[in-house]
């Protein structure tokens, strides 16, 4: 079974305007992390936010917040403000476990574009 | 504080032959992770390193794949014969630590091409 998925191949949005990229995930565990990793067309993997299972409140970095439902185990990256610069692959990704160094698995991806 | 280090950044070669990736962490991060990322889709775990111990390396095509950490440091991950399906991009990543909240930092990636 798919632990994470995305299903928003794509998404466009207008310059200055907020979006939502959104993200499903499936665990047993009872303790994990979410993350959301951007990958510009250079190809590295920039961190954006985290979010733990028991944090209580949603995660928040500057342009980002992350739209964290337990019950319904998504975590929906919002970007405000949408720039040029955001344009690239967003991913979604899992780490299960209390373990600081379980490795990732990531979603199929979503590409934004930001249209001036 | 430099990032994650990897060469080559790009490799074109002929099915068959041999290859060689290497990747120089963040100072200090125990663990080292190799990831493969095939076009369109996101990173798979390939192997993950404690120190210079392979801890989880299932994924690993131990066939044609092999990989190494010396000292702990760097790590160096090998495709030999590679095979046209072996075209991707070959991400390292490191991190500190096994605390709860730990964020593993990536390098820019070796996009191999296998004619």
């Amino acid at each position: 079974a798919q632990k994470i998925t995305q299903t928003q191949p794509g998404m466009f949005v207008q310059e200055k305007e907020a979006v939502t990229l959104d993200c499903t995930y499936d665990t047993s565990d009872p303790s994990y992390g979410l993350f959301w990793y951007k990958q510009p067309s250079s190809g590295e993997m920039i961190f954006l936010i985290y979010q733990g299972s028991y944090d209580q409140q949603n995660a928040t970095e500057g342009r980002y917040s992350l739209n964290f439902q337990k019950a319904r185990k998504s975590a929906n990256l919002v970007i405000s403000a949408s720039q040029l610069g955001d344009s690239a692959m967003y991913f979604c990704a899992m780490r299960e476990g209390r373990a600081g160094n379980t490795p990732l698995v990531f979603g199929k991806g979503t590409r934004l574009s930001v249209i001036a | 504080e430099a990032g994650v280090v990897q060469s080559p950044r790009y490799k074109i070669i002929e099915k068959k032959q041999p290859v060689a990736f290497w990747c120089n962490p963040i100072s200090g991060h125990n663990t080292l992770y190799w990831y493969l990322q095939n076009l369109g889709q996101g990173p798979e775990l390939l192997i993950r390193y404690e120190n210079e111990e392979a801890v989880d390396d299932s994924q690993l095509p131990k066939d044609r794949f092999s990989a190494e950490r010396l000292k702990g440091v760097d790590s160096t991950l090998k495709i030999q014969p590679a095979e046209l399906g072996d075209s991707a991009v070959y991400l390292c990543a490191s991190s500190l630590g096994r605390s709860y909240y730990n964020e593993q930092f990536f390098g820019p990636g070796t996009r191999l091409t296998v004619l």
